[in-house]
């Protein structure tokens, strides 16, 4: 059964400071890996997708990188601002008219 | 033009009740699907329809009913809500089950039971 981790859980840099959010997954047989940006009271944002066939992804100041042998993907938001704040969800997709999503990381950039 | 949109955004309801949730899409995606967010804010998948088709329940309680009328819309009922209803419900929309499948989000429509 596919569980999905993210760590760390809570996040609080300043603003300007690249920082790096995690992914863990325990199922390899994945058909992709997809990062959500939510806002609070909002639905999900779509930020990047990656196929099982790719290593990374990039979309602006976000990069999103994936190991699917050890289970694991990194976003990567270089710069960040107040206006990241927000929080990233990573889901998987193995092929069964389902994405098993992760638990979450809440990212708080300060001004 | 919202893509995926869900109707009603808020639902306040005294347990026993029932009520229904709307969703529809316009993207021509082959695939919709339910989640329930709870407090914690993790989401769970319900439901998944392709093409019209229920091919996910993903043990959901039999009070919970999806209907999809066609493959633009999927709606849900719930009969007898309880306390434990209490949750936002997200709907949900991919083409194809293949690698490249964007999983588009509704706004949300959150269910308070009171």
């Amino acid at each position: 059964k596919q569980e999905v981790t993210q760590i760390p859980a809570a996040l609080s840099v300043p603003e300007g400071e690249n920082l790096v959010l995690n992914c863990s997954f325990t199922d390899s047989a994945i058909y992709n890996l997809q990062w959500f940006r939510q806002d609070p009271g909002k639905g999900l944002t779509s930020l990047l997708l990656i196929q099982s066939s790719q290593r990374e992804q990039t979309s602006g100041r976000l990069n999103a990188s994936l190991d699917k042998s050890s289970g694991r993907s990194t976003l990567y938001i270089a710069a960040s601002q107040p206006g990241d704040s927000a929080t990233y969800l990573c889901a998987v997709y193995s092929g069964t008219y389902k994405y098993i999503f992760g638990t979450g990381t809440r990212l708080k950039v300060l001004a | 033009d919202t893509a995926v949109s869900q109707t009603p955004k808020y639902l306040v309801t005294q347990m026993g009740n029932d009520k229904s949730i709307k969703c529809e899409q316009n993207l021509g995606h082959d695939t919709m699907y339910w989640y329930k967010q709870d407090s914690k804010k993790f989401l769970k998948i319900m439901f998944s329809y392709n093409n019209k088709e229920l091919i996910i329940n993903e043990t959901v309680p039999n009070r919970f009913s999806p209907k999809s009328p066609d493959k633009a819309h999927l709606n849900l009922h719930i009969n007898s809500l309880e306390l434990g209803d209490s949750a936002v419900y997200f709907c949900a929309s991919s083409r194809g089950t293949n690698g490249a499948n964007v999983l588009t989000f509704g706004a949300g429509s959150r269910l308070t039971v009171l």
